[in-house]
Parts: structure tokens; C-alpha cells; sequence
């Protein structure tokens, strides 16, 4: 099973300033790469997919890079809807799909 | 619009069952890979199973094989979980996911609102 791993697990930004997240795999899932976005109480929307395409309606203040082992999902100014708790995934030789354990933005 | 909506969660006691359903609309249902995902409270992500367009085939998580059975009904555009020997660690809000149309599009790109089980006695 493939262990995905996020850092850092709390990332204080201010509103307007760039946030850089992190996802690290255990071995090589090439670019088969998701981020989810799940605000409190809500349900997880799907923000990237395939390391850097963005979903159906994401601002393009959303962007993701990398493949291989080690990926990130940068916010270039963030809004204050932005603050959530984002999960990657890895969908390469599934089943099993796997989740790494989440970034919680906060506002600093 | 498209939508799932999940149903069927609830209190249980340890050891018991439960099913829970996922109404699908606004696409074309029986094209697509469809999931469930869980997640524990205060926890992150757990995919749990997964199932082809035509049901041929089906995953599940090492976690919940065995107890745990997928399947879904294309006429009516319904997702199902059968869960039975539940124990308290299988507590969580599950989702329902729609997957991609092709086996490797592994990404979930709609979910429902989820459905809590809670397994207590």
C-alpha cells in the first residue's frame, strides 16, 4: 500500500499571503495525484487532479506541481473561503486508493 | 444538477448490521466507477470500496473485506454498502464518491453529503 504523507499538518497563513502544501509517496504514483478541499462541516470537493489539472470550477488561484514521490498544492493569495482542512491522494496502481493525512489552513 | 445523496446511517450496537444507500442524479450513472469514502471524527480520509460501471468488478479495503459488501442497481441509479459486523472503529461518516469513467481516473470528482454510522452499545 502506497503511504501518502502532507506536511506540515498546520500551516498559519494570512489572508492575501501564498500557502505552499506539501505530499509526499512512498514510492513513485507518476502523476496520479489528487487534492481534495474540506472545509468544517462540509463535505471534500475535489480541487486537482492528475498533479496539476484543475477540477470543474477551481480559481486559478489554485495550482498543483510534481510527480513521482513529491508534490505540492500552492494557493498564490488566499481568500478567506481558503481556509480548510486539504487532503492529496494517490490514485496510481489502485486499488487501494490512499489519503495522506491533511493540511489544516488556518488564518494566522 | 448532479447529486448523491446518502442514506441508511445510524446508531448501531457492535456486531450488527446496516445498509446504506446513495442516490445518484444528473449523469449518467452507470458510466462511471462509483466509491464510498469514510472518515472517522476528527479524522481524515478512508477509502473503503469501489465498484465498476457494470458491477463486474469490485474492491475493497483490507479493513472491511469480508464484513463489508458493495453494489448497485444502474436502474435505478442507486449506490449501496452493505455493512454487517460492525465494530466501533467502523464509526465514521461515510461518503459516496463518484469515480472516474475509465479504471484509471481514480479521482472523486462529486460526493455526497455523507451518512454517519455510529457503533456503540
Amino acid at each position: 500500500e502506497i503511504v501518502m504523507t502532507q506536511s506540515p499538518a498546520t500551516l498559519s497563513v494570512s489572508p492575501g499571503e501564498r500557502a505552499t502544501l506539501s505530499c509526499r509517496a512512498s514510492q513513485s504514483v507518476s502523476s496520479s495525484l489528487a487534492w481534495y478541499q474540506q472545509k468544517p462541516g462540509q463535505t471534500p470537493r475535489l480541487l486537482i487532479y492528475g498533479a496539476s489539472t484543475r477540477a470543474t470550477g477551481v480559481p486559478d488561484r489554485f495550482s498543483g506541481r510534481g510527480s513521482g514521490t513529491d508534490f505540492t498544492l500552492t494557493i498564490s493569495s488566499l481568500q478567506s473561503e481558503d481556509f480548510a482542512v486539504y487532503y492529496c491522494g494517490q490514485y496510481n496502481n489502485w486499488p487501494p486508493l490512499t489519503f495522506g493525512g491533511g493540511t489544516k489552513v488556518e488564518i494566522k | 444538477e448532479e447529486q448523491l445523496v446518502e442514506s441508511g446511517g445510524g446508531l448501531v450496537q457492535p456486531g450488527r448490521s446496516l445498509r446504506l444507500s446513495c442516490a445518484a442524479s444528473g449523469f449518467t450513472f452507470r458510466d462511471y466507477v462509483m466509491s464510498w469514502v469514510r472518515q472517522a471524527p476528527g479524522k481524515g480520509l478512508e477509502w473503503v470500496s469501489s465498484i465498476s460501471g457494470s458491477s463486474l468488478s469490485t474492491y475493497y479495503a483490507d479493513s472491511v473485506k469480508g464484513r463489508f459488501t458493495i453494489s448497485r442497481d444502474n436502474s435505478k441509479n442507486m449506490l449501496y454498502l452493505q455493512v454487517n459486523s460492525l465494530r466501533a472503529e467502523d464509526t465514521a461518516v461515510y461518503y459516496c464518491a463518484r469515480t472516474g469513467r475509465n479504471p484509471w481516473e481514480g479521482w472523486l470528482d462529486l460526493w455526497g453529503q455523507g451518512t454517519l454510522v455510529s457503533v456503540s452499545s
